[in-house]
Order: C-alpha cells, then sequence, then structure tokens
C-alpha cells in the first residue's frame, strides 16, 4: 500500500461547479496535511494544510480532514479554469520526510 | 525576498556520465529538501538536508548523493547516469527547524534529459 493514495483522474468539472478532490493515508499517526497545486510546466506551491479533524476554509478553498478514516479532501467551490491544475496531497511519514500522492489532476471547463 | 533558485534549468547528459545541480534556498531556510518527478512516478522524495547535515534520505542508489554548504546552499549529484534518471528535479527549502513542517517552497526545477 502506498503511503499517499490519490485518483490520477483527470476529473473534469464544469466552470461554477464544486470540484472534490481526495486523497488517503496509510500512517494512522500523521499529525498534518498538505495540498499542493501544480500547474502544468511549473513547480508545486503551497495551498492549503490542515492538522485537525474537521474542515479548514481558505477563500474557495476547503480542506476536510477525518482521521478515523485517514482520509483528507479539498474542495475547490465555485471552480474556475485558472484552478485547471495538478493537485498534490502531502504527507509527513513518521521519519519525517514530506511524502506526496500521484497527484489528481484537474480540468475546469468553460 | 527572492525564490528558490535551481541551476541549470536544462542540461542533456549520456549515459555514464555525472551531473551536479545546485540549489539556493530562500534567504533565512535552513533546511533543503530534493525530489525527482516523473510522469510514471509522481514526485519522490531524494533527502533532506538541515545545517549541512542530513537529515532524511529516500529511497535511491548511492548514485544520488547530495550536501548542504554553510550557508545552505545544496548540491546534488547523479553519478553514472542512467536513461532512467531523466527527470525534473525539484528542490524545495523551508523553515523546518527540528521537523519538517511540510511547507515546502519548490524551486523551477533542474530537467534532467539522458541519452
Amino acid at each position: 500500500q502506498k503511503e499517499v493514495e490519490q485518483n490520477s483522474g483527470p476529473l473534469s468539472v464544469p466552470e461554477g461547479a464544486i470540484a472534490s478532490l481526495n486523497c488517503t493515508y496509510s500512517d494512522r499517526g500523521s499529525q498534518s496535511f498538505f495540498w499542493y497545486r501544480q500547474y502544468s510546466g511549473k513547480s508545486p506551491e503551497l495551498i492549503m494544510f490542515i492538522y485537525s479533524n474537521g474542515d479548514k476554509e481558505d477563500g474557495r478553498f476547503t480542506a476536510q480532514l477525518n482521521k478515523a478514516s485517514q482520509y483528507v479532501s479539498l474542495l475547490i467551490r465555485d471552480s474556475q479554469p485558472s484552478d485547471s491544475a495538478t493537485y498534490l496531497c502531502a504527507v509527513p511519514n513518521q521519519g519525517g520526510k514530506l511524502i506526496f500522492g500521484q497527484g489528481t489532476e484537474l480540468s475546469v471547463k468553460p | 525576498k527572492a525564490g528558490v533558485t535551481q541551476t541549470p534549468r536544462y542540461l542533456i547528459k549520456t549515459r555514464g556520465q555525472q551531473v551536479t545541480l545546485s540549489c539556493s534556498p530562500i534567504s533565512g531556510h535552513r533546511s533543503v529538501s530534493w525530489y525527482q518527478q516523473t510522469p510514471g512516478q509522481g514526485l519522490q522524495f531524494l533527502f533532506e538536508y538541515f545545517s549541512e547535515t542530513q537529515r532524511n534520505k529516500g529511497n535511491f542508489p548511492g548514485r544520488f548523493s547530495g550536501r548542504q554548504f554553510s550557508n545552505s546552499r545544496s548540491e546534488m549529484n547523479v553519478s553514472t547516469l542512467e536513461l532512467g534518471d531523466s527527470a525534473l528535479y525539484l528542490c524545495a527549502s523551508s523553515l523546518a527547524g527540528r521537523e519538517n513542517t511540510g511547507e515546502l517552497f519548490f524551486g523551477e526545477g533542474s530537467r534532467l534529459t539522458v541519452l
């Protein structure tokens, strides 16, 4: 089992819809969770992090964490074509390495 | 504030050669991590340096090595290049103290092609 798993997509949503990106992780001891966005041909950039169970909102982005289910998600409300990118979930493992999922490619159609 | 700077941005090498990549972190950042990104494997952790010491290492062969200097600048070296080493090599810096917080700032990467 991979340490961090994501559906590779592509996930296609119409402009204005809610995009839901999901991530599962294997280490029950994980305490912090990160979402990075990577535009084509660019490097990843941090957009959200969450430490506690529940929801964390930042503008159109909401991160949701359920430690019991070892599941973290990212919701993007009112999706825009400029949100089209690959979204990477990342979790530090017990050794302190930041492990990335394969990423989910999101395409927002006008 | 200047971001993370990686050089060279692009390079082409042949099998058996060696390559050195350089990374200058954001001023004040003492942790530097290196990742290999390929379409098939995604972002794979290579190693992390903090205060000139390798703090973590990924599952790559010994041909991959790195170091960090007193000014926090870092280099990674790949010896005896193989075709499979063709990838984007990303450097990331952070303010991380005793532990990696996961809040990384990435450079633009060095794209290595091995022929």
